[in-house]
Parts: structure tokens; C-alpha cells; sequence
């Protein structure tokens, strides 16, 4: 069974930082790209982050919003991703959700096939 | 960036209805384009991928259409486990962006 499973959240101080996790079994993590996809309270969903697979070399895509101040990273050997918050605004409140993005053979095309349950980050003083 | 409008954000139908929910894109993404549907508290749940491709375990209710920049996501006879908010979501290029997302609930 395919389990997801993120860590990490909490209540943080704005300018502050957080590192969330999200230990995956169930399938080869290693093969995989995984993103991180939030949603603050009561809004709509809201793309993070990408990291690719080790055939291509771990690289990484961000959005616009985070680009900078959040850092993905992931450990293969753990079955493990990670998502380093830096310099943590209001608007980073949210729960944070990990996801792994299967790639359609035929297309190339990619899509968020399985979830974690989301970890709620909060950033308030 | 690539922006996703649904329509209507919003949306009250029956059991047994007909249910259509539209999303375009300001620029043209071929099929790069999937639909999640989300309830209370949950992580999203992936409907369809490539526009069109009904992923496994779905029921067959659930149907997407449209290429280029405008996509339909129709179910075709609401049953009470569809009352959720849909997203779609394209990845067509970075950065995946999602729609606004339209709440489907019990007239």
C-alpha cells in the first residue's frame, strides 16, 4: 500500500524557519518525482515545489511565491522528502501536503497520483 | 505564468444531475491538464490526467474533455459522494498552477 505520511508543522514566528518531512513506502521512492502542494485556510490548492528523480540529478522547480526562502531536498535512502521553510511570512500558513508525481509514458505528462494527509504550518507571533 | 480559470466557482445541483465544470487556460497546454476532486479536510484526490484519461478506480461518471485552452470536467449523474470542490491543475510548464476551484454542493 502507498502511504504518505508529512511532519514537521507547527506554530512559528513570522522570519522564522520550519522543516517538514514526508516519509513515503509502498512503491520506489527513488524513481520518483515528488512535490509539495499547500492550501491555506480555506483557499484553493497552491503548487510549492518539485524535486526530480536521481536520473535527473535531484533538480528542482519552485513557485514564484516561495522561490528563494524554501529549499526541497530529498534522501533516497530514507524513503524521505523534505521541505526547508526560511524567512517564514503570513502568507506561508497553510497545510502542506507532499505528493508524487507520476509521469503518463506516452505524454510525458505528469500528475499528483498519491497524497499525504498535509501537515499545518502556522506563522503568527 | 500559465493562469487557470473555472467556472463556476460554484454550484448547486441534485443527486441524478447532469454536472459540468468548465476550466480555461490563458494560453494554450495541449492536454497537460488534470482534475482533482477534494472534500472537508482531505488531501485531493486525482480524477482524470491528460485531459481525458480517467485514472483507475474512478468511476466512469467522470469524463473530461478539451485540449488547447479550454477543458470541461462533466459528471454525469451526481451521486452524494460528489459533493466535493474540484481543481484543475495544468503541467504544461512550470510553474503548475491550479484553478480556482469549483464547490459542488446538495441543492
Amino acid at each position: 500500500e502507498v502511504q504518505l505520511v508529512e511532519s514537521g508543522g507547527g506554530l512559528v514566528q513570522p522570519g522564522g524557519s520550519l522543516r517538514l518531512s514526508c516519509e513515503v513506502s509502498g512503491f520506489t521512492f527513488s524513481d520518483h518525482y515528488m512535490d509539495w502542494v499547500r492550501q491555506a485556510p480555506g483557499k484553493g490548492l497552491e503548487w510549492v515545489g518539485r524535486i526530480r528523480n536521481k536520473v535527473n540529478s535531484h533538480t528542482t522547480e519552485y513557485a514564484a511565491s516561495v522561490k528563494g526562502r524554501f529549499t526541497i531536498s530529498r534522501d533516497d535512502s530514507k524513503n524521505s522528502l523534505y521541505l526547508q521553510m526560511n524567512c517564514l511570512k503570513t502568507e506561508d500558513t497553510a497545510v502542506y501536503y507532499c505528493a508524487r508525481a507520476l509521469i503518463d509514458r506516452i505524454t510525458g505528462s505528469t500528475m499528483f497520483d498519491y497524497w499525504g494527509q498535509g501537515t499545518l504550518v502556522t506563522v503568527s507571533s | 505564468d500559465i493562469q487557470l480559470t473555472q467556472s463556476p466557482s460554484f454550484l448547486s445541483a441534485s443527486v441524478g444531475d447532469r454536472v459540468t465544470v468548465t476550466c480555461r487556460a490563458s494560453q494554450g497546454i495541449s492536454s497537460y491538464l488534470s482534475w482533482y476532486q477534494q472534500k472537508p479536510g482531505k488531501a485531493p484526490k486525482l480524477l482524470i490526467y491528460t485531459a481525458s484519461t480517467l485514472q483507475s478506480g474512478v468511476p466512469s461518471r467522470f469524463s473530461g474533455s478539451g485540449s488547447g485552452t479550454e477543458f470541461t470536467l462533466t459528471i454525469s449523474s451526481l451521486q452524494p459522494e460528489d459533493f466535493a470542490t474540484y481543481y484543475c491543475q495544468h503541467v504544461n510548464s512550470y510553474p503548475l498552477t491550479f484553478g480556482g476551484g469549483t464547490k459542488v454542493e446538495i441543492k
